[in-house]
């Protein structure tokens, strides 16, 4: 069975830096891109980005270009999504999931809530 | 603003067929196939229907997709209290090289 595990939600202060991760399993983790998607509170879902678990290649939306960092650690079947310094607006839901032509399986999510 | 344009909510009452519209480009729709998830409050998104009118394992046949031109639909006939949810459409887009979801559609069973 496919499976994405993330870690947990995380409570932050603006600037602090901050790593959460997505564990996969049930597959070949090297075989599918990870995508890493945003859910703001209310709202819909927007495209981060996403890597080569093969080759660590990461492409960014332009809206999150230099604001975050996907990498990944395919000897463990892991993929991570960093932050250097976070905003107040980096209040949300992520996700990763793998994609296949599109987004197939899901993580459960890891709530970031970053306030002073 | 999201790329693909759905309407940001829609109803029906049991029994009822509704149909969810997403709108795109010739970046995105036009050229790539669709996916549609649907997503219950506080909960992962879920696949529903992938490569435009396909349905994985387990989800029911009430549950439907089309794609004509830069448009994609979602039908979902005798319409159940338990298919209130967020719905989401999504599509590859060549000119981002990465994929673009429509804004969501919650969908209220009256």
């Amino acid at each position: 069975e496919v499976q994405l595990v993330q870690s947990g939600a995380e409570v932050k202060k603006p600037g602090e830096s901050l790593r959460i991760s997505c564990k996969g399993s049930g597959y070949i983790f090297s075989n599918y891109w990870i995508n890493w998607v945003r859910q703001m509170p209310g709202k819909g879902l927007e495209w981060m980005g996403r890597i080569d678990p093969s080759d660590s290649y990461a492409i960014y939306s332009p809206s999150f270009q230099g604001h975050v960092t996907i990498s990944t650690d395919k000897s463990i079947s892991a993929a991570y999504l960093q932050w250097s310094s976070l905003k107040a607006s980096d209040t949300a839901i992520y996700y990763c999931a793998r994609l296949n032509l599109l987004p197939d399986y899901w993580g459960q999510g890891t709530q970031v809530t970053v306030s002073s | 603003q999201s790329v693909l344009a759905q309407p940001p909510s829609t109803s029906g009452t049991p029994g009822q067929r509704v149909t969810i519209s997403c709108s795109g480009s010739t970046s995105n729709i036009g050229s790539k196939t669709v996916n549609w998830y649907q997503q219950f409050p506080g909960t992962a998104p879920k696949l529903l229907i992938y490569s435009n009118n396909q349905r994985p394992s387990g989800v029911p046949d009430r549950f439907s997709g089309s794609k004509s031109g830069t448009s994609a639909s979602l039908a979902i006939s005798g319409l159940q209290s338990e298919d209130e949810a967020d719905y989401h459409c999504a599509a590859w887009d060549d000119s981002l090289k990465g994929v673009v979801f429509g804004g969501g559609t919650k969908l209220t069973v009256l």
